[in-house]
């Protein structure tokens, strides 16, 4: 079965660091694009980052500067650093699939989602 | 950068139809997908690649996109397809767009 477990949630105060993980299981993580998504409380979906199976990176502005996606193949898991966190940065944080049409392998949505992982950013 | 704008609300009676919409600038020249998350759960594809719908996910969901509007259109609704519904679309700016969710009341 085809699943993503997400992992290192918790509270931190405001300026401290976090680093979410992401553990594929059913399908290779290193072949797919992967991407971090969260929702604040009460709130809509807001993509934060995405790697492609090149290694290349993509960060929404709210976060670029302060969180870094990165993925190890050989532990077929992904990962998100959180440093210099806000208030604003409190939610549930999901990892995704990316869906690629075969023939034009362009990107046509987000195919398997986590459960989340849930931060907290508070004094 | 594209913005994606959808209803807050849709109401439905069941066994009728919901249409759900989701604005942006030329959105038709883009591939939208669609999301649906019940109450404490993760989101769930519904719609892919404007019209597509993954294995699983039942007939009566189906997805258009033409000029600045894709809907997602629920014919036959059923109590269980009360959820928040998310479009969303990739934007120029190497970046993922999301709605800002429509919840639909059955």
């Amino acid at each position: 079965e085809v699943q993503l477990l997400e992992s290192g949630g918790g509270s931190v105060q405001p300026g401290g660091s976090l680093r979410l993980s992401c553990a594929a299981s059913g399908f290779t993580l290193g072949s797919s694009e992967m991407n971090w998504v969260r929702q604040a409380p009460g709130k809509g979906l807001e993509w934060v980052a995405y790697i492609n199976t090149h290694g290349a990176t993509y960060h929404a502005d709210s976060v670029k500067g302060r969180f870094t996606i990165s993925r190890d193949n050989a532990r077929n898991s992904l990962y998100l650093q959180m440093d210099s966190l806000r208030a604003e940065d409190t939610a549930v944080y999901y990892c995704s699939r990316d869906l690629l049409n075969p023939i034009q392998g362009i990107i046509v949505g987000m195919d398997v989602w986590g459960q989340g992982t849930t931060v907290t950013v508070s004094s | 950068s594209l913005e994606l704008t959808q209803p807050p609300s849709v109401s439905v009676s069941p066994g009728q139809t919901a249409a759900i919409t989701c604005s942006g600038d030329k959105l038709g020249e883009k591939y939208t997908s669609w999301y649906q998350q019940k109450p404490g759960q993760s989101p769930i594809l519904v719609i892919y690649q404007d019209y597509k719908r993954p294995s699983g996910i039942p007939e009566r969901f189906s997805g258009s996109n033409s000029g600045n509007t894709a809907t997602l259109t629920i014919s036959g609704a059923q109590a269980v397809d009360e959820a928040e519904y998310y479009c969303q679309a990739w934007d120029t700016n190497a970046a993922y767009v999301f709605g800002g969710g429509t919840k639909v009341t059955v």
